[in-house]
């Protein structure tokens, strides 16, 4: 059974900082890597989308890698500000067996690493 | 283009009241799915349907039902609510995403609370 764990479970840190969020899963049979980032009170954003066949994804300060063989990804926000402060999940994608449509993938999720960053 | 939105926002229920989740998307997805998260357990997979007509289980199913009414909508039911299941409830649809790959959109979830 695939699971994926985030460390640390909470961090908090100085504005400006540079930061790196870990995950790691279990059975390296996955399609793709995401990262989510979640508001109190609120949904999920998608943040990076790593395919299996990649190494790593940027998206303005934030830069995502993935290590399929030992397992790992990390999530490194640079220069973070205040309004970084949020939940950041990583999800790990399956296929659902016996379902070839395209799509019909689950995510398996870890707990999340709670980030603060103060003014 | 509202996405993937999801009624009522909060919900109180005695144990064992029955209610209904609604679940819609806007964007044509084939496939739609219902989680849950607790705290420090994550978001776990209720159900899900691949396409209009089909439902299976994912890891937490039991004392819930779907109904994919249609391409759009994915209700969730509980028909006697019992206290383990106050959680927040999301419901995700999954299309082709700007990378290529398909990736799941999620609404904002419904808080439910059972006393």
């Amino acid at each position: 059974k695939q699971e994926v764990t985030q460390i640390p479970a909470a961090l908090s840190v100085p504005e400006g900082e540079n930061l790196v969020l870990n995950c790691s899963f279990t059975d390296s049979a996955i399609y793709n890597l995401q990262w989510f980032r979640q508001d109190p009170g609120k949904g999920l954003t998608s943040l990076l989308l790593i395919q299996s066949s990649q190494r790593e994804q940027t998206s303005g300060r934030l830069n995502a890698s993935l290590d399929k063989s030992s397992g790992r990804s990390t999530l490194y926000i640079a220069a973070s500000q205040p309004g970084d402060s949020a939940t950041y999940l990583c999800a790990v994608e399956l296929p659902i067996p016996y379902i070839t449509q395209g799509g019909s993938e689950k995510l398996v999720f870890g707990k999340g690493t709670k980030l603060t960053v103060n003014p | 283009n509202a996405g993937v939105t999801q009624t009522p926002k909060f919900q109180v229920l005695k144990t064992g009241q029955s209610m209904t989740l609604q679940c819609a998307q806007d964007m044509n997805h084939n496939s739609m799915y219902w989680y849950r998260q607790d705290p420090g357990m994550g978001l776990r997979l209720i159900y899900y349907s691949a396409s209009e007509g089909t439902t299976d289980k994912g890891e937490v199913p039991n004392g819930y039902n779907v109904s994919r009414l249609n391409k759009r909508e994915f209700s969730l039911r509980l028909e006697s609510a019992a206290p383990s299941q106050t959680s927040v409830y999301f419901c995700a649809s999954s299309a082709l995403g700007r990378q290529g790959y398909y990736e799941q959109y999620f609404g904002p979830g419904t808080r439910l609370t059972v006393t």
